[in-house]
């Protein structure tokens, strides 16, 4: 069955801190991973997307990991605003078909002043 | 400015009604999706259209049905027939070129019972 995990389920750190956010799945066929960012009443907004080749990729102070061999991602979150405070959700794509999206439950994330 | 457009923000649903989420978009997608979210669950998928005039059903279609008459337009019915709608309900698109399979979401529709 497919499936994405993420922990922690919710996280709280203080204003200026790094946090890592962690996301495992078992998707098959594989095609990329996404991390989406969605704040309270919104729809998600795309952050990062990585192919089965790529490890890393940054989009300013958000840097996300991809380990296909153990099927683990990570998003760090560096020197967190507290506009980072929203929910934070691992989407894995299956290859082909029609761009079948398997969703992960989401980290909710609150940064405090 | 290019986006998808879901209306209204907020809905309320009497017992035996029939209501209708709007989604509209001018990024010219081919493929729309509408997507249920309820807490502390992964989105999931109600309906996909990939061409005008052509839908299918996702893995929660029950109690649902759509409708695709233009490329820009795609809404949702949650009928009688679904015994728990409450929830957050988003729309999506996607162009169907390959170096692009980046599903572009609206701000979502919450639909309450009365």
């Amino acid at each position: 069955k497919n499936q994405v995990e993420q922990s922690p389920q919710s996280l709280i750190i203080l204003e200026g801190k790094n946090c890592t956010l962690q996301c495992n799945y078992t998707v098959s066929p594989f095609s990329n991973l996404r991390w989406y960012k969605q704040d309270t009443g919104r729809g998600p907004v795309s952050l990062t997307i990585m192919t089965f080749s790529e490890n890393t990729k940054s989009n300013g102070r958000y840097t996300a990991t991809l380990d296909a061999d153990t099927k683990q991602s990570s998003l760090h979150i560096t020197a967190s605003q507290l506009s980072d405070s929203a929910s934070y959700i691992c989407v894995v794509s299956v290859s082909g078909g029609y761009n079948k999206l398997i969703f992960g439950a989401g980290t909710r994330l609150a940064v405090h002043p | 400015d290019g986006g998808i457009t879901q209306s209204p923000k907020y809905l309320f649903r009497k017992e035996g009604q029939n209501v209708t989420l709007s989604c509209e978009q001018n990024l010219n997608h081919d493929a729309m999706y509408w997507y249920r979210q309820d807490p502390g669950q992964g989105l999931r998928l109600i309906y996909y259209s990939q061409i005008v005039n052509d839908f299918q059903k996702g893995d929660i279609a029950e109690g649902y049905s759509v409708s695709r008459e233009k490329k820009e337009s795609f809404p949702l019915t949650v009928t009688s027939a679904q015994k728990n709608p409450t929830a957050f309900y988003l729309c999506a698109s996607r162009t169907m070129h390959f170096d692009d399979q980046s599903q572009h979401f609206g701000d979502g529709t919450r639909l309450s019972i009365l």
